[in-house]
């Protein structure tokens, strides 16, 4: 089946500094979601894109469906310790009776 | 606040007795979904609902059952649960089939003793 890039594994950074996520798939999609999941939660969603190009902001996070629709990132700028978890992307291929892939996720940890 | 809830938020049964997760969506969301989750995996679909068609995944296995008697409420049955049924399940809604976004509870943490 389709399967989800998602790269880094983990990332140890230090309070303040910026940090990059991506994931990458096989085929096209038509909707890329990024989700945060804390410890014991379930995740929650912070972006979604829709369309190819598409740059879309949430406060510090910026996330980016890429040209090629088999792309997508996700930025964090001035990162904070309450920005630690596990960030997932998950995509969609296509618009009708289709369900999301997700990729095996990226653990942040803030160093204050 | 509209909100996808799960109860309990942990649940501990014994090796091979019955158990039953629930979930209830505010959202009046057509679609509901249940996942499993283990320890630093993703989420894996075991199944959906759209409206009252029951939708299972190739290889969720039969030991997991689900029902949704309302549009609210959705419930996964383990009939038999094993220790390898031991995980953290999720349950998510979405407006419609054909729209990406998924709205997650926070999760059942099931233990088998």
């Amino acid at each position: 089946g389709q399967q989800l890039n998602q790269s880094p594994q983990s990332m140890f950074i230090q309070e303040g500094e910026d940090v990059s996520m991506n994931c990458t798939s096989s085929s096209i999609f038509n909707t890329w979601l990024w989700y945060k999941q804390d410890p014991g939660e379930g995740p929650v969603l912070l972006i979604a894109l829709y369309k190819a190009g598409e740059l879309t902001s949430n406060g510090r996070l910026t996330a980016q469906f890429g040209i090629t629709r088999k792309d997508s990132f996700l930025n964090i700028s001035a990162s904070i310790p309450s920005d630690v978890g596990i960030y997932f992307c998950a995509g969609q291929e296509n618009s009708g009776y289709s369900t999301l892939t997700f990729g095996k996720g990226t653990m942040l940890l803030v160093s204050p | 606040d509209a909100m996808v809830i799960q109860n309990p938020r942990y649940q501990v049964t014994q090796f091979g007795k019955p158990v039953t997760l629930s979930c209830s969506q505010t959202l009046n969301h057509n679609v509901m979904y249940w996942y499993q989750q283990k320890s630093s995996q993703a989420p894996k679909l075991l199944f959906h609902y759209y409206d009252k068609d029951f939708n299972n995944e190739a290889d969720t296995p039969d030991n997991f059952q689900s029902r949704r008697p309302n549009t609210s409420f959705c419930f996964l049955d383990i009939r038999s649960p094993g220790l390898g049924d031991a995980a953290m399940y999720l349950c998510a809604t979405s407006r419609d089939r054909g729209l990406g976004e998924q709205y997650f509870g926070p999760g059942t943490r099931l233990t088998v003793t």
